[in-house]
């Protein structure tokens, strides 16, 4: 079993959704969590952190629930721009990370 | 966020080369990592680099085919041995930010890559 399981997608969603993702881990004693965003070619990029009390950047919504032991992501208003792929990242106390396989998002007009 | 560089950007070699790929990153920056990435899969990390000590590796890589330096806090060097075609990838350094504030994480950041192809 993976560490850090993701739905790989694709999402295909037309611009103006709301979609969400969730990703579950499999070690409890993970401390940080994060989203990254990889476009294709590009390295990933830190999107946000996601923190007990939940984490809010303009459309982007991510939230933590240790009991069940998974991370979600909400994008509200979806654009063209938002197509990537989407990291999920659970960091133990090593601070060593384990990133999920990726989400893939394709926002259509 | 932090700034990391990273050359060469992309290289093509013969097979049974080496290539040794440098990485710079900020002051900010405690913990280096070396990560792959094949096309359409997620990362893999290699070695956690060590300044002034043996890497750290991860099971499935090892110090003959992967040697790693980082004889500083900001500069590392990651060297693919004698090369096969298996070893094309993108290779990534990354490093661990200190957030410098209570109650939030230390952020990894990653180097733009460096896209290797052996013929």
């Amino acid at each position: 079993r993976k560490e850090v399981e993701q739905d790989p997608g694709p999402f295909n969603v037309p611009e103006g959704a709301t979609v969400a993702f969730n990703c579950t881990y499999s070690n409890s004693a993970s401390q940080s969590f994060f989203w990254y965003r990889q476009d294709c070619r590009k390295e990933p990029k830190l999107l946000m952190s996601v923190y007990s009390s939940g984490n809010e950047d303009g459309r982007f919504t991510a939230q933590l629930n240790r009991a069940s032991q998974y991370i979600s992501l909400l994008i509200r208003d979806s654009k063209l721009s938002d197509s990537a792929t989407y990291l999920c990242v659970a960091s133990g106390g090593s601070y060593i990370p384990t990133f999920g396989r990726g989400t893939s998002l394709i926002v259509h007009p | 966020s932090a700034v990391i560089s990273q050359k060469p950007s992309r290289d093509i070699c013969q097979r049974g080369t080496s290539l040794t790929i440098q990485c710079q990153v900020d002051s900010q920056v405690t913990m280096m990592f070396w990560y792959r990435q094949q096309p359409g899969q997620s990362l893999t990390l290699i070695a956690t680099a060590n300044q002034g000590s043996e890497a750290t590796y991860e099971s499935g890589f090892v110090i003959d085919k992967f040697p790693i330096s980082r004889p500083n806090l900001t500069f590392s060097t990651l060297t693919v041995s004698n090369m096969s075609p298996e070893d094309s990838s993108i290779y990534l350094c990354s490093g661990l930010r200190t957030s410098g504030r209570a109650g939030r994480w230390d952020t990894q950041y990653f180097g733009p890559g460096t896209r290797l192809t052996v013929l």
